[in-house]
């Protein structure tokens, strides 16, 4: 089992949609968990941390469920520019281990 | 302020060469990580640095090693080098350990 699972994709969605990403992690220890956006050839960027109380980015939610091990990302209203790979991140082993999702294409189309 | 600095940024190197990669964290940033990434997959942790010290090791080969240097840059090398090695090497950094990280634009090294 990966420690760190993600839904394969690719998401096809129309501009204006909602869309919901989700991942699982196996190591019941992990610390900090976050989502990152790469662009095609480009370097990942943190989107936001995730907490078990959620949080909320403009258009975008996040949330951790320890109990399940799950973590989700929504993002509402779609944007063309929101075409690009989401990474779920997970912290391990105190911290001192980074674990990344393999990533989830996302499309939007006009 | 500038980002996170990696060099070179494109590398073509030979099966069985060793090789060495950069990198400048943000200044201020103490904490350092190493990821290979290769095509259609997620970064995948190599190491993590802290106050020039190694605080976490993925699962690569002993081939791999890393160090920090007083000012919080750091290198990564790469001794006997296979195929496999080819793609996409990219350096985090940040403040603190369990935190989030700001990546560089990474090193494509292919190896032929």
């Amino acid at each position: 089992r990966k420690e760190v699972e993600q839904d394969p994709g690719p998401f096809n969605v129309p501009e204006g949609a909602t869309v919901a990403f989700n991942c699982t992690y196996s190591n019941s220890a992990s610390q900090s968990f976050f989502w990152y956006r790469q662009d095609c050839r480009k370097e990942p960027k943190l989107l936001m941390s995730v907490y078990s109380s959620g949080n909320e980015d403009g258009r975008f939610t996040a949330q951790l469920n320890r109990a399940s091990q799950y973590i989700s990302l929504l993002i509402r209203d779609s944007k063309l520019s929101d075409s690009a790979t989401y990474l779920c991140v997970v912290t391990a082993e105190g911290g001192f281990k980074t674990i990344f999702g393999a990533g989830t294409r996302l499309f939007v189309k006009a | 302020d500038a980002g996170v600095t990696q060099s070179p940024t494109h590398l073509i190197k030979t099966r069985g060469q060793q090789v060495t990669l950069r990198c400048s964290p943000i200044s201020g940033h103490k904490s350092v990580s190493w990821y290979q990434q290769v095509l259609g997959q997620g970064p995948q942790f190599i190491f993590q640095y802290y106050e020039k010290e190694e605080r976490g090791r993925g699962n690569f080969p002993d081939r791999f090693s890393a160090r920090q240097f007083p000012n919080y840059s750091s290198e990564l090398n790469v001794n006997a080098l296979l195929l496999g090695d080819s793609a996409l090497y990219l350096c985090a950094s940040s403040l603190v350990d369990n935190y989030g990280y700001t990546f560089g634009s990474g090193t494509r090294l292919t190896v032929v």
